[in-house]
């Protein structure tokens, strides 16, 4: 069936530095993306969303890129701090009707920042 | 709260015996959804509402599971005679119409 899958599993970022989490999907029909944050014992926290019209779209601090050509997604978070320290997850949605949605996650990126 | 809220936070059950968890979505919330997370892995679909019909129980993992929805609120997803591989942390998110899901905290579920 169609997947979402995650380039790292594990990242190690210094704090202040950039960090990068990559993504790739395989349904080319998919139409909404979102990353989710999910610190220990949480549920997954929105962090962004992008819809396949868009190829950038920026919040605070954070980036999401997409490219449909090659189907990747990538989080850029700036200036990481202790506090991004979590599990982030890509999801890729099939429009399912115009009251749900079809979410497929990936398995998620564990990122650590090292002081 | 304003959030999604789920109870237990915490369920440990012995094998064989039936356990309820209940999910209480965000007011208006008109889609529900409930998930399955492993230990260290991505998030698996169950079972999705739309106000209190499920049009997609395809993530059912077997004939043991089910859920339901009463008045477009609150849901609870019912496990029969729980196994060992139920144990998980269970998920419910809601959303508006095609927006966001927002996640409740989960229940973690421990089958011994």
């Amino acid at each position: 069936g169609e997947s979402v899958g995650l380039h790292l599993p594990t990242l190690s970022v210094q704090e202040g530095d950039n960090s990068i989490i990559n993504c790739a999907y395989s349904n080319s029909a998919s139409d909404y993306f979102i990353w989710y944050k999910q610190e220990s014992g949480k549920g997954p926290q929105f962090i962004i969303d992008i819809r396949s019209n868009m190829d950038k779209r920026q919040g605070q601090r954070v980036t999401v890129l997409l490219n449909k050509t090659v189907k990747h997604l990538s989080l850029q978070i700036a200036a990481t701090q202790p506090g991004d320290s979590a599990v982030y997850f890509c999801a890729e949605n099939l429009l399912r009707d115009n009251y749900g949605q079809n979410f497929v996650f990936g398995p998620g990126t564990r990122l650590s920042v090292l002081p | 709260g304003a959030g999604v809220s789920q109870s237990p936070s915490n369920k440990v059950t012995e094998k064989g015996k039936d356990v309820e968890l209940r999910c209480d979505p965000i007011s208006g919330h008109t889609a529900l959804y409930w998930y399955r997370q492993s230990l260290g892995q991505g998030l698996e679909f169950l079972i999705y509402f739309q106000g209190n019909s499920a049009p997609d129980k395809s993530g059912l993992p077997s004939d043991r599971f089910s859920a339901e929805r009463t008045g477009g609120s609150v849901s609870t997803l019912t496990i029969q005679r729980t196994q060992q591989e139920d144990s998980a942390v269970y998920l419910c998110a809601g959303s508006w119409g095609n927006n966001e899901q927002f996640f409740g905290p989960g229940t973690r579920l421990t089958v011994l």
